[in-house]
């Protein structure tokens, strides 16, 4: 399995700041998500991060608000912009073995507190 | 457009006794299902998946989970329950068509007491 390092792994953030959070994955994986986990709540899938391109956005979750980035097979981040305290999350990096059957494997994820 | 139900909020049971989790799905298509594990503090740790082959699945602690394919059922069981197996529990589905990300139940926390 993939070892997956996120940072920061908890912050705590001002009204209107963005913040960024960083995902490294020990090996080159094809597949790279991330999910959000709001307070006693199941993960939801925000995006898909394509590697050299733009990254695929679920319904309800925008560009200008959670800007991706996908510069090589072992790094990710995702930006919280212009944050609200309904962005008060745990934020996850999960990786995937790029076949069907395959599971995904998860980062510890960030924690981000917005007051 | 595939989902996820698990019925149970909490689930709580003594140490020693078997305990079940329990997780219903709707897909189109053949399933694939997985369940994870988070502990306090902690990302999600996989435990078990079934793709194909024999309904009951083994996976890591000694847990196993039951496909049931006319019950769209995959419940997640383990025979004597551990203190330490008290965490949060998620089931989770993907469909076979293709490279789809997994979609998530909304979790059930099991208390294993002593």
């Amino acid at each position: 399995s993939a070892v997956i390092s996120q940072k920061p792994s908890r912050d705590i953030c001002q009204r209107g700041t963005s913040l960024t959070i960083q995902c490294q994955v020990d090996s080159q994986v094809t597949m790279m998500f991330w999910y959000r986990q709001q307070p006693g709540q199941s993960l939801t899938l925000i995006a898909t991060a394509n590697q050299g391109s733009e990254a695929t956005y679920e319904s309800g979750f925008v560009i200008d608000k959670f800007p991706i980035s996908r510069p090589n097979l072992t790094f990710s981040t995702l930006t919280v912009s212009n944050m609200s305290p309904e962005d008060s999350s745990i934020y996850l990096c999960s990786v995937g073995s790029g076949i069907r059957t395959g599971e995904l494997f998860f980062g510890e994820g960030s924690r981000l507190t917005v007051l | 457009a595939q989902s996820v139900a698990q019925p149970e909020d909490q689930v709580n049971v003594a140490e020693g006794n078997p305990l079940t989790v329990k997780c219903t799905y709707s897909v189109s298509g053949n399933p694939y299902l997985f369940w994870y594990v988070q502990y306090p503090n902690r990302g999600l740790q996989f435990l078990l998946k079934y793709i194909t082959g024999d309904n009951l699945v083994k996976g890591s602690y000694g847990f196993e989970a039951e496909f049931n394919k006319s019950q769209t059922s995959f419940h997640l069981k383990k025979p004597s329950a551990l203190v330490s197996d008290s965490a949060l529990y998620f089931c989770a589905v993907r469909d076979n068509s293709g490279n789809t990300p997994l979609v998530f139940g909304k979790g059930t926390r099991l208390s294993v007491i002593a």
